[in-house]
Formats: C-alpha cells, structure tokens, sequence
C-alpha cells in the first residue's frame, strides 16, 4: 500500500529550463510535506517543505506546490542547473494516526539535468 | 553529515549470519529512525525510537530489531540475515519531529550472499 507515490521514475531536462516533479498522495491525514534531494553515496538531505493550510511555498529557485483537493503536490525548479541532477523524494507525515509523526516517502524521482 | 555516521559504509555477509548496523549522532536529538532504500520502493521506514529505551516498528520490521541504551546510539539487527534484506540503510536523526525535517547519515550498503 504505497500512501505516497511518485510516478514517473525519471525526468530530463535541459539546463535553466524548468524542472516539475510531481507526486501524489493517497492517505487524507498528511498534512505536511517534505522533499529530500539525494546524491550518490549520500544521505538524502531536506529541500523545502509545505504545511497542509498553505498551498505554495518558495525557497529560491525550488517551490512547491499542493493542491488538497487532488491529493498532489509539485516541486518546481527553476531554473534548473546541472547540479540539481539528482534524486528527489516527496515525503509526508500526519499529525495523527499511525503516520504521526514519521515520514512516508514516495519512490523517487531520478532527474538529470543536461548543459 | 558530520552530526551523525553510520558504520560500516559497506558489508558483505552470509545469509543466516546476524548483522548488526550503527548509527551514531553528537546532535542529542531525541528521534532516531532507520530506513532502507531499494529500487521502485523508495525509503521505507524498519524501526525508530523516540527516546533511550524507547522504540517501535515501522512498515517493514520483519526481521529486524533495534536498540537504545544511550541517546546517541540506535542499533539496527539483523536477526538472521536473507537475500531480501540487502539494500542500502540509512539512520536519520530528529530534534523533535517531522516538522524539523530529518537529517540522514550517508548510509550502510549491505550485501546478503
């Protein structure tokens, strides 16, 4: 039972264009949203994230976005850069309930991004 | 992450063997997980702890157990070791919860052959 789910398991792009990543997610008590970027051999590390009552939420060049109704959300990038190429993990958790209070992540998308 | 190492970086064990995987933080956080990331699944969450002492099980516990006799160190076991558990295993680390985001070692590549 995948509660978060990534569908596309990789996506091109070319440099200073723009990135989307989506994900979408199935379990109505998430309320916050993370995405993790990961580098080979490292650990993933925190990007942005969003609470469940805003629906955007910017840093820089990444926003994010989360439209409710549709259980979905989308990390933009923009513009994109050659070392953004990496793997990107939405994540989610729930202020109550079996999801309090842990991360659920989905499976990843693989972005790579060309000069 | 200079706050949190995991050890050993890489392992190649039998199947039936015990393992057993460290995870070490110098931040005192209170919440220690750890996941295990494989192709087309993503990071799924084995076991975590909200204090010493103080653990429970995750999506895909089977086979696996943890400890906590101190607040910088979570142990992950694995009791009897089988193909099916090689995969690539990271610790994070939590001040207090989700909404302070997790910080994650570099990872434990473990190979059951």
């Amino acid at each position: 039972d995948q509660q978060v789910k990534q569908n596309s398991p990789s996506l091109s792009v070319q440099e200073g264009r723009i990135s989307i990543l989506n994900c979408d997610y199935t379990n109505s008590m998430f309320d916050y949203f993370l995405w993790y970027k990961k580098y080979p051999a490292e650990g993933p590390t925190f990007l942005i994230s969003i609470s469940s009552i805003k629906d955007k939420n910017e840093d820089g060049r990444f926003t994010v976005f989360l439209n409710k109704s549709a259980k979905h959300l989308s990390l933009h990038i923009v513009p994109s850069q050659p070392g953004d190429s990496a793997v990107y993990f939405c994540a989610a958790s729930a202020q109550s309930g079996t999801s309090y209070g842990k991360l659920t992540f989905g499976q990843g998308t693989i972005l790579t991004v060309h000069p | 992450d200079a706050g949190i190492t995991q050890s050993p970086r890489h392992k190649v064990t039998e199947t039936g063997t015990p393992v057993t995987l460290r995870c070490h933080q110098t931040e005192n956080h209170r919440y220690m997980y750890w996941y295990r990331q494989d192709p087309g699944h993503g990071l799924r969450l084995i076991h975590y702890s909200y204090g010493v002492k103080d653990t429970d099980k995750g999506e895909v516990s089977d086979g696996y157990s943890v400890s906590r006799s101190k607040t910088e160190d979570f142990l992950l076991t694995l009791e009897s070791a089988t193909s099916s558990q090689t995969s690539v295993y990271f610790c994070a680390i939590s001040q207090a919860g989700v909404r302070y985001g997790y910080t994650f070692g570099s990872g434990t590549r473990l190979t059951v052959v």
